[in-house]
């Protein structure tokens, strides 16, 4: 079967710094992505993790490690608009399965 | 705008009606995704063209739903004999090729059956 694990809800305060984590069990993998969706949003990429270590963009940062099946996201500053959820997904050759999401809750 | 875009936005019909719904890609992608989303749940994955080659249709969609892109661009996604179940969230995506890892959204479209 196909499964992802992320936590349901984090909560971080503003400027701080936070990681979502993710493991994931799937037959098939291609790399690790990771969607932020805002409410009544759309999903938008993120990032994308297809070999083992650290992947910055901005204040974002994701990190993959293939042989223990796990990934994060490192979101640093954050910022009140960073209240969303986030999702890991893992890209399976010609699609990607996406886990529940991690929504972020962020105090001022 | 060139982004994927999603038509209608909401639609509310009542059980038994058939309803469909049209996502049009950003133009030059060749790959286009359907995806449902309830509350609280990820995007789950439906169908996927290639161009207008149907590649992939999940177990979970029932012979109730079909999908078409008859030209490569633009795509329909019919449900017969809608149920209360079927309510959801359905987003369309599309992404440049088979290679690409990078997936483009539409807004959606809301279903509600009552």
């Amino acid at each position: 079967g196909q499964s992802l694990e992320q936590p349901s809800e984090v909560t971080a305060v503003e400027g701080a710094i936070v990681q979502i984590n993710c493991t994931y069990q799937t037959s098939g993998f291609y790399g690790l992505s990771w969607y932020q969706q805002h409410d009544g949003g759309a999903p938008t990429f993120l990032s994308y993790n297809a070999l083992d270590g650290l992947e910055e963009t901005g204040r974002f940062s994701s990190f993959l490690s293939r042989s223990d099946s796990y990934g994060y996201l490192l979101l640093q500053e954050l910022q009140m608009k960073d209240s969303a959820s986030y999702f890991c997904a893992v890209r399976d050759r010609d699609k990607i399965i996406f886990g529940k999401g991690t929504r972020l809750h962020i105090l001022p | 705008d060139t982004g994927v875009s999603q038509d209608p936005r909401h639609k509310i019909t009542k059980r038994g009606q058939n309803v469909t719904f049209r996502c049009d890609p950003i133009s030059e992608h060749n790959r286009l995704y359907w995806y449902r989303q309830t509350l609280g749940q990820g995007p789950e994955f439906l169908t996927y063209f290639q161009n207008e080659a149907q590649l992939e249709k999940s177990r979970l969609l029932s012979d109730r739903f079909s999908a078409e892109r008859p030209k490569g661009s633009f795509s329909t996604l019919e449900i017969q004999r809608t149920e209360q179940g079927d309510s959801a969230m359905y987003l369309c995506a599309s992404s440049l090729s088979s290679d690409s890892y990078e997936q483009y959204f539409g807004p959606g479209t809301r279903l509600t059956v009552t």
